[in-house]
């Protein structure tokens, strides 16, 4: 896709604090949306994911909401530590379509 | 459970010669198999996917190929390696069933072409 020669955007926070991050999503046909997180030097894991018959999803410090009225997709981490520093991609899918990933956001977190 | 495995870790080759990564998946049958690539600082460009044996879909025409000689092996080819072909090679499986699935990745394979 486009995206993947682009700079990835930065979050920068502080230890503590929480974070937001976003997601615009492209296709309004799309059911399925996960937060994927990256590592330095790592392959990504899937953090939470969200159907499209839902508008908020908690997990372990973390909340996604989805509003379908703008194809909008956040992904909330409360209480940020160092650990949480990485990028976060977010990928929307459908059935029997192939995953379609964001751009990506770099998140760093200071001590 | 399910497993994916990604090897060589790490590959430093000149330019022009071959290349070959391989991916194996384990504890399911019949998945989705995805080759991805990232430049450093950039998003996941999808390269190849498979939903079956011997069934390839190429995504960008490029300088790479992929091969899928038995269900759960996915393997990243090049007989001539180029300069541009350097990135973050990540494989991906999914289960090959309706509605749609987590994408689970491996740990990469880190290629630089010199």
């Amino acid at each position: 896709g486009e995206s993947v020669g682009l700079h990835l955007p930065t979050l920068s926070v502080q230890e503590g604090d929480n974070s937001i991050i976003n997601c615009a999503y492209s296709n309004s046909a799309s059911d399925y949306f996960i937060w994927y997180k990256q590592e330095s030097g790592k392959g990504p894991q899937f953090i939470i994911d969200i159907r499209s018959n839902m508008d908020k999803r908690q997990g372990q410090r973390v909340t996604v909401l989805l509003n379908k009225t703008v194809k909008h997709l956040s992904l909330q981490i409360a209480a940020t530590q160092p650990g949480d520093s990485a990028v976060y991609f977010c990928a929307e899918n459908r059935s029997f379509q192939k995953l379609v990933f964001g751009t990506g956001t770099r998140l760093l977190v200071s001590p | 459970s399910q497993t994916i495995h990604q090897w060589p870790a790490t590959l430093v080759q000149p330019v022009g010669s071959p290349l070959s990564l391989e991916c194996t998946v384990e504890g399911t049958s019949n998945p989705n198999l995805y080759w991805y690539r990232q430049a450093a600082g950039r998003g996941l460009q999808l390269l190849f996917y498979s939903v079956g044996i011997g069934q390839i879909s190429s995504e960008v025409p490029q300088n790479l190929s992929a091969s899928r000689p038995q269900d759960r092996q996915f393997i990243l080819s090049s007989k001539k390696l180029l300069l541009s072909d350097s990135g973050f090679y990540l494989c991906a499986w999914e289960k090959g069933t309706a509605g749609a699935n987590v994408l689970t990745f491996g740990a990469g394979s880190r290629l630089t072409v010199l």
